[in-house]
């Protein structure tokens, strides 16, 4: 099975800040590899697939990149809105596996 | 639209068996693979199931292989999850999600508590 470690865990950041998740694959996933944002009592939301394309209707401050093992989600100017949990997926082969989360805190 | 709306969730007791569904809408469900994601309380995703466009094939996690089985009705856009000898730790939040790899969209989700 592919193992997806995410980091950090947790991060604090303000509005305005760029904040950058990493997600690592125990094997290479070729660009399989989709970022969600989940938000508290509400349903996980696709924001990039494919590594780096943006699911429509994504705002542009939200990018990906990455192949292989290595990705990472980066929120160019981190937004009130954006405060959640971010999840990485690898859809390269079964049992499709997610990251553990990270958790975007306002600081 | 699309939508999926799930349900058959509720309180069970440990070894029991429930079956959820999932009603789709908005998109020609015959065309898409389809996919069950659950998540315990307070916890992560964690991917369960999924099944192929005609049902002909269909993968499981390993904490649940023998237990469950997925499967689908095209013409009535309807996918279903039959979980049997049911456990605490299968206690979470059951979504339907339509996959494209990625997962590009989910139902509300039905939750599945089980507990004596």
């Amino acid at each position: 099975d592919i193992q997806m470690t995410q980091s950090p865990s947790s991060v604090s950041a303000s509005v305005g800040d760029r904040v950058t998740i990493t997600c690592r694959a125990s094997q290479g996933v070729s660009n399989w590899l989709a970022w969600y944002q989940q938000k508290p009592g509400k349903v996980p939301k696709l924001l990039i697939y494919s590594a780096s394309s943006l699911q429509t209707g994504v705002p542009s401050r939200f990018s990906g990149s990455g192949s292989g093992t290595d990705f990472t989600l980066t929120i160019s100017s981190l937004q009130p809105e954006d405060f959640a949990t971010y999840y990485c997926q690898q859809a390269n082969s079964f049992p499709l596996t997610f990251g553990g989360g990270t958790t975007v805190e306002i600081k | 639209e699309v939508q999926l709306v799930e349900s058959g969730g509720g309180l069970v007791q440990p070894g029991d068996s429930l079956r959820l569904s999932c009603a789709a809408s908005g998109f020609t469900f015959s065309n898409f693979w389809m996919t069950w994601v659950r998540q315990a309380p307070g916890k992560g995703l964690e991917w369960v199931a999924s099944i192929n466009k005609d049902g002909s094939g269909e993968y499981y996690v390993d904490s649940m292989k023998g237990r469950i089985t997925i499967s689908r009705d095209n013409a009535k856009s309807s996918l279903y999850l039959q979980m049997n000898s049911l456990r605490a730790e299968d206690t979470a939040l059951y979504y339907c999600v339509r996959y494209t790899r990625p997962f590009d969209y989910w139902g509300q989700g039905t939750l599945v508590t089980v507990s004596s």
